[in-house]
């Protein structure tokens, strides 16, 4: 079944804790995102990434790490978490072309994040 | 730079009214692509519709259709003949041809009540 793997689907953690949030797609799609969604600001572009060792920021990238070493894999790293990151988190992926091709951006199914 | 404004934050309407959810958009590139997602409340996201700024045809799936006009940098989507399953908050979004990064708007949570 074609799909993007969010683990882990929920996390509490604390303040200055490294941690990581891995995103897997299985439909060999270059294109790789993650945006988070807060109440009130809808969903905002963290990272994204065209294609193997090419990433770039999205509108709030400040506090997140990512990487893109292999195709099907896209985590996304917080070194060092505030509570202003608690939030939901999506990876999504779409094939080549980048977002802008005519093919439907695939969603995980979504990190809650809640850092105390 | 882009924009994208959903000024209706919340909207309900009676099951079976039509309902237009709006989308206005700001951008200075020439070519840019527009699009519709839909959140229900299971919480996925799910693409609705993609159009790029050279087709300005309208566009109907069933009881969805899409008005896109330029003249006023408006992408609406219409729901007729709603349905309860049609509840759900819906993001336009808009990515310039410059780059690919992608800007949602804030989102319109649209409830129908039976």
């Amino acid at each position: 079944e074609a799909q993007v793997t969010q683990n882990p689907r929920y996390l509490i953690t604390v303040t200055g804790k490294k941690l990581t949030v891995t995103c897997s797609q299985n439909m060999n799609h270059e294109y790789m995102s993650w945006y988070r969604q807060d109440p009130g600001l809808g969903l905002r572009q963290i990272y994204y990434s065209m294609n193997v060792e090419v990433t770039d920021k999205g509108d709030v990238p400040e506090g997140y790490k990512v990487s893109r070493k292999e195709k099907r894999n896209f985590p996304l790293i917080l070194e060092s978490p505030s509570p202003n990151q608690t939030s939901l988190y999506f990876c999504a992926s779409s094939p080549g072309g980048g977002i802008s091709s005519n093919q439907p951006q695939h969603f995980g199914d979504g990190t809650r994040l809640s850092i105390l | 730079a882009q924009k994208v404004t959903q000024a209706q934050t919340e909207i309900s309407v009676v099951e079976k009214e039509d309902v237009t959810l709006d989308c206005v958009y700001e951008t200075r590139d020439t070519t840019y692509y527009l699009f519709w997602y839909k959140q229900p409340p299971s919480g996925e996201l799910v693409f609705l519709i993609r159009r790029n700024s050279f087709d300005e045809q309208n566009e109907i799936s069933g009881r969805y259709s899409w008005n896109f006009q330029k003249s006023t940098s408006s992408f609406n989507f219409t729901i007729t003949a709603s349905q309860v399953v049609d509840s759900a908050v819906y993001f336009c979004a808009l990515v310039e041809n410059r780059d690919d990064k992608i800007i949602f708007g804030k989102g319109t949570r649209l409830h129908i009540l039976p």
